[in-house]
């Protein structure tokens, strides 16, 4: 089996901050998503990538990087955070095709 | 788009009784469809997945059918537990190859006693 790792797990900032969150997966998998998790809205992606330095916006990349620099490691930056993007974000990573996404615990981001 | 709609927000159940939780897609691709459930503090895991018309899959004593005809992938259980008690959310893979994924807003499941 493997294991997602994302750090940090609590992250606080002051809005208009940038800020940077990341995600270490021992699968191999080729593709790496992120995603983030607002209550009641489920799970909306940001950024996927399908190999290394590889990058793919997706339906809320605005206001967010990405950088996939190694096979193992996919970094989420918030570009300047506001106070209405508080929520969870979840890293998951996947063999592609129609496999199982597998995910990470999350960072919470809250937002002073 | 791509679209999925989960109807209920909450479902609130006494332990034992059966429970059948919707999910509706829209799509233009031939549709695979996900549940994933979440328990408190924890990562989703995935729970079921088909994209074969018509039959049953099965898994952890929940199960789902694929009717693309009403465009329908809904879960159920015979006999809910309290550990049944979790977020769950269905998924439609967008057809690309790479599994991107459109969520519902998913369900709670709270199993009461």
């Amino acid at each position: 089996g493997g294991i997602i790792t994302q750090t940090p797990k609590f992250l606080i900032g002051q809005e208009g901050q940038k800020l940077t969150l990341k995600c270490q997966q021992n699968f191999n998998h080729d593709t790496m998503y992120w995603y983030r998790q607002d209550s009641g809205k489920g799970l909306r992606l940001i950024y996927y990538s399908i190999t290394e330095n590889d990058l793919q916006k997706g339906d809320l990349s605005e206001g967010y990087d990405a950088s996939r620099e190694k096979k193992s490691s996919f970094s989420l930056t918030v570009t300047s955070a506001q106070k209405n993007e508080m929520a969870v974000f979840l890293c998951a990573s996947s063999l592609g095709g129609y496999a199982e996404q597998f995910f990470g615990p999350g960072t919470r981001l809250t937002v002073l | 788009g791509d679209s999925v709609t989960q109807t209920e927000g909450l479902v609130t159940l006494t332990k034992g009784l059966p429970v059948m939780l919707n999910c509706t897609y829209q799509t233009t691709y031939s549709p695979f469809l996900f549940w994933y459930v979440q328990h408190l503090n924890e990562a989703p895991k995935l729970l079921l997945k088909s994209s074969t018309d018509n039959k049953r899959t099965e898994h952890q004593g929940f199960y789902a059918t694929l009717h693309k005809s009403s465009s329908s992938f809904h879960l159920q259980k015979s006999s809910v537990q309290l550990s049944d008690s979790a977020l769950y959310f269905c998924a439609l893979s967008d057809g690309s190859g790479y599994n991107k994924l459109t969520f519902g807003k998913g369900t709670v499941l709270l199993v009461s006693p």
